[in-house]
């Protein structure tokens, strides 16, 4: 089946630790994104990539980092910066960054602190 | 003003009522409109999307969308109890040159049996 997987589905972070949420898709599409959503708020941009080695930053990069090194992986570190990295964050992906194009979701990643 | 805007609800509707969920954007020159449908801790799925002016209906769901006014609305016909869900409006915005999708808080509906 073509789609998104996002691992693991919930994960802890201790005060000072980096931690590395995981994005692949087999959809062949150009771009991804990653959004982070807190309880009864919309979804917010972090960073998203329209190419191989090329990504920027959304509207909350501080605190967070990303790598797109192959096509079908776009991994979201999230670093001990974040002094509020409590979430359920989101990666999705399209075909490219037209206005046009819709999104795909994977299933999402439950981040909190111990 | 927020670059899209919804009323964050919660939204109450009787089983076989019509929903109307409304959405508010900033920028005129906005192109394409998106409806997502979430459920309590899951990933949101496009449910409609409309580009021109007036209605585009898929099964119970009609969006309208008015430019001149800059909304955007969502109508569910024939309500079901699995219609209870967050729905999130996005909207292509212009921001510094560069096109970005923006989603609104979201309008959470439940509808009562």
């Amino acid at each position: 089946d073509g789609g998104i997987t996002q691992s693991p589905k919930y994960l802890f972070r201790k005060e000072g630790q980096n931690v590395t949420l995981s994005c692949e898709q087999n959809l062949n599409h150009d771009a991804m994104y990653w959004y982070r959503q807190d309880p009864g708020q919309g979804l917010r941009l972090i960073y998203y990539s329209q190419i191989v080695n090329d990504f920027q930053k959304g509207d909350i990069a501080e605190g967070y980092s990303v790598s797109r090194e192959k096509k079908e992986s776009f991994p979201l570190t999230v670093t001990s910066a974040q002094k509020n990295p409590t979430a359920f964050y989101l990666c999705a992906s399209s075909r490219n960054t037209l206005i046009n194009e819709k999104l795909f979701f994977g299933s999402g990643t439950q981040l909190s602190v111990l | 003003q927020k670059e899209v805007e919804q009323n964050s609800g919660p939204l109450s509707v009787p089983e076989g009522a019509i929903a109307s969920l409304n959405c508010t954007y900033s920028d005129r020159g906005s192109q394409s409109f998106f409806w997502y449908r979430q459920y309590s801790g899951k990933s949101p799925e496009l449910i409609m999307s409309i580009y021109s002016n007036g209605d585009k209906e898929d099964g119970r769901f009609t969006a309208q969308l008015n430019k001149a006014s800059q909304y955007v609305s969502l109508l569910i016909r024939d309500s079901q109890p699995s219609d209870s869900a967050t729905y999130l409006c996005a909207v292509n915005i212009l921001i510094q040159g560069a096109q970005k999708l923006v989603f609104g808080q979201g309008t959470r509906l439940t509808i009562n049996p």
